[in-house]
């Protein structure tokens, strides 16, 4: 799989553990995001990178910690979840910041129980 | 804020016929629309944008007019095949905005009957 891969695809998790969601982007892009996708919502933007910075955060709990290591690469570290917090969590990068020509992850499939 | 409305959220057509997925925006400061697509268990994947300097743009079998005047986008796709078939999303980015700017609509079920 080449242009950005997610790992893990499905994750199961207690309401009490701690995971990581991994992302990485093969694109040469400067820009990564984070999205959640909910059934029957629209998209919903939770961070964005740019050259290893952050610079959005839309008010997501702090229950969800991003961490950008280069520009490669993007986790969402999650710990003490809701249920509420079950969805695909999708991956995207474009060239840059604005929101344009997003490449998607296949996502991962998180259900909090 | 931005806010995007899409219609219908399900639409089957048949084969060979044509489909038309309509977006309506808020902010008459948007000026640029992708479209995405998103199959079954796939991702979704950009099939073509618009900036608000064009009224309208096409690629191939798949075309979408703009109205700023009545803030309101449509994909229109002729000739449909069953690989048509999936989840559409628009989505509309305020004009300076960044990522956040950006918002997107529902998502359209698009069903191709054989």
């Amino acid at each position: 799989e080449t242009g950005v891969t997610q790992t893990p695809r499905h994750l199961v998790m207690g309401m009490t553990n701690k995971k990581s969601l991994k992302c990485e982007q093969h694109l040469g892009h400067n820009a990564m995001y984070w999205y959640k996708q909910s059934a029957k919502k629209p998209l919903e933007l939770m961070f964005v990178y740019s050259l290893e910075e952050r610079v959005e955060n839309n008010s997501v709990p702090s229950r969800f910690s991003p961490e950008c290591p280069n520009s490669s690469h993007l986790f969402l570290h999650l710990h003490t979840l809701q249920p509420e917090d079950s969805a695909l969590y999708l991956c995207a990068s474009s060239r840059g910041q604005g929101g344009e020509k997003l490449f998607f992850g296949s996502g991962t499939q998180l259900s909090v129980l | 804020g931005e806010n995007v409305e899409q219609h219908p959220s399900t639409l089957s057509v048949q084969e060979g016929d044509s489909a038309v997925i309509k977006c309506t925006y808020s902010d008459s400061a948007s000026n640029y629309f992708p479209w995405y697509k998103q199959e079954l268990g796939k991702r979704p994947q950009l099939i073509i944008d618009i900036r608000s300097n064009v009224g309208e743009k096409k690629d191939q079998r798949i075309a979408v007019t703009l109205n700023k005047t009545a803030k309101h986008f449509s994909l229109h796709i002729t000739e449909t095949q069953p690989e048509d078939s999936a989840v559409y999303f628009c989505a509309a980015r305020i004009s300076g905005g960044g990522a956040d700017g950006l918002t997107f609509g529902k998502g359209t079920h698009l069903i191709i009957q054989p």
